[in-house]
């Protein structure tokens, strides 16, 4: 079974500042998708950035990048320059090539002005 | 394009009733997913349809639960009997098809069970 594994509950960045989330992920498959969701408080999920396994370079979104370490089954997301509006549940997830996504615990980011 | 459409947001019920909750997608998206979503964790798979046929149910998905997507439209997800267990947030999701297939949300309709 695939698994998603965020090991942060909670991460708090000064606004300006960097901050990382920790995702790790349990697969067999050589080919498929990881993406980070982002989850204002009381609006819907939206998508934040996406990484296509057999692409070694790591994506970038403007102020957002992943660390895509496939090896080690890991993907982080780094966050510069952090705003107010940053502040949310940001949700690790994955996607094999069958339909199902398979999404971690989640990490709530908490800006601090 | 409105995006993906929920109602209710909120639906408060005792125990034993039925429920409905109601999912609009985005309207040239024939992929179309349910999930649960309880306090401090992340979405659980519930069921997919593409187009009108549901494709996959997860386990969680007891037989008091049923979804339905006729037209390969708008989509309900019925749950019978309701339990205190089914209190959590049920999220709706569309996407086209192909890969990586971007998931796009509703806000989610919350289920209280007293």
């Amino acid at each position: 079974a695939q698994t998603v594994t965020q090991s942060q509950p909670e991460m708090s960045v000064q606004e300006a500042e960097t901050v990382t989330l920790s995702c790790t992920y349990d697969t067999s498959e050589s080919d498929y998708y990881l993406f980070w969701y982002k989850q204002p408080p009381s609006r819907q999920m939206i998508l934040v950035i996406r990484q296509e396994a057999y692409k070694q370079q790591n994506a970038t979104e403007n102020r957002f990048s992943v660390n895509f370490q496939k090896a080690a089954k890991s993907f982080s997301l780094k966050i510069s320059d952090s705003q107010l509006g940053d502040a949310a549940m940001y949700f690790c997830a994955y996607r094999r090539t069958g339909n199902q996504f398979y999404f971690g615990t989640g990490t709530s980011l908490t800006v601090i002005p | 394009d409105t995006g993906v459409s929920q109602n209710p947001r909120h639906k408060i019920t005792k125990r034993g009733q039925n429920v409905t909750f109601r999912c609009d997608p985005i309207s040239e998206h024939n992929r179309l997913y349910w999930y649960r979503q309880t306090l401090g964790q992340g979405p659980e798979f519930l069921t997919y349809f593409q187009n009108e046929a549901q494709l996959e149910k997860s386990r969680l998905l007891s037989d008091r639960f049923s979804a339905e997507r006729p037209k390969g439209s708008f989509s309900t997800l019925e749950i019978q009997r309701t339990e205190q267990g089914d209190s959590a947030m049920y999220l709706c999701a569309s996407s086209t098809r192909g890969f990586p297939g971007e998931l796009f949300f509703g806000e989610g309709s919350r289920l209280t069970v007293l």
